[in-house]
């Protein structure tokens, strides 16, 4: 079955340390991939996302991920963590049929 | 430039009620989804208009319906409210249907 995984629930990092969140997939064919962020109560902002080319991207906010077909992963990092960056982050693909399936999200806490 | 739009923000009803919540896209994008997050959960694909047809739909029940405008806003119907219909409904536009998803500030469901 297709499914988007994401093993970390819940990441506490300090402010100014480096974060990884991992992303894994179960998909026929290389999906296009997608990281949203989003604050409590409010809705998904795009981060970054994957569709071919270069398996580095560049996004928003001083994101980055990278996509490995081999692992079928697309994990997303940030070499320096702001306060801000407190918020529930999501993986999704979109296996080429108009929908995104989305992993259950990583809750991301920055103590100072 | 207006994103993604939703309304009401919040709403309460009770079981056995029905329910319209409106979304307009971005300026520019004609395909309108609907998600519908639950807590603590990434969000589930309901379905998706393109034209003002249905193109595509996940798997809830027929209880669930929605409708495209020729100025390609969108509302989502819920009939016969369930306790468990409590969540969190994240509309997204995209230019066409195989295009990046952009999501609006969501509606709060609540259902008593």
């Amino acid at each position: 079955a297709q499914s988007v995984t994401q093993p970390d629930i819940h990441i506490t990092v300090s402010e100014g340390a480096s974060l990884e969140l991992r992303c894994n997939y179960s998909y026929g064919a290389t999906p296009y991939l997608f990281w949203y962020v989003q604050s409590p109560g409010q809705g998904l902002q795009l981060l970054l996302k994957y569709f071919s080319g270069d398996t580095l991207v560049q996004g928003i906010k001083g994101f980055e991920a990278e996509f490995k077909r081999s692992q079928s992963s697309f994990n997303l990092r940030k070499p320096s963590v702001h306060w801000s960056d407190a918020a529930e982050y999501f993986c999704a693909v979109d296996a080429n049929d108009y929908k995104l399936s989305f992993g259950a999200g990583t809750t991301v806490t920055v103590r100072a | 430039d207006a994103g993604v739009t939703q309304s009401p923000t919040h709403l309460i009803k009770t079981r056995g009620q029905q329910v319209t919540l409106r979304c307009s896209p971005k300026s520019g994008h004609d395909t309108v989804s609907w998600y519908q997050q639950a807590l603590g959960q990434g969000p589930q694909f309901i379905f998706q208009y393109y034209e003002e047809e249905e193109r595509q739909r996940g798997n809830f029940p027929d209880r669930f319906s929605g409708h495209q405008f020729p100025n390609y806003s969108s509302e989502l119907n819920v009939n016969a409210l369930l306790l468990g219909d409590s969540a969190l409904y994240l509309c997204a536009s995209s230019r066409t249907s195989a295009d990046t998803q952009y999501f609006g500030p969501g509606t709060r469901l609540t259902v008593l």
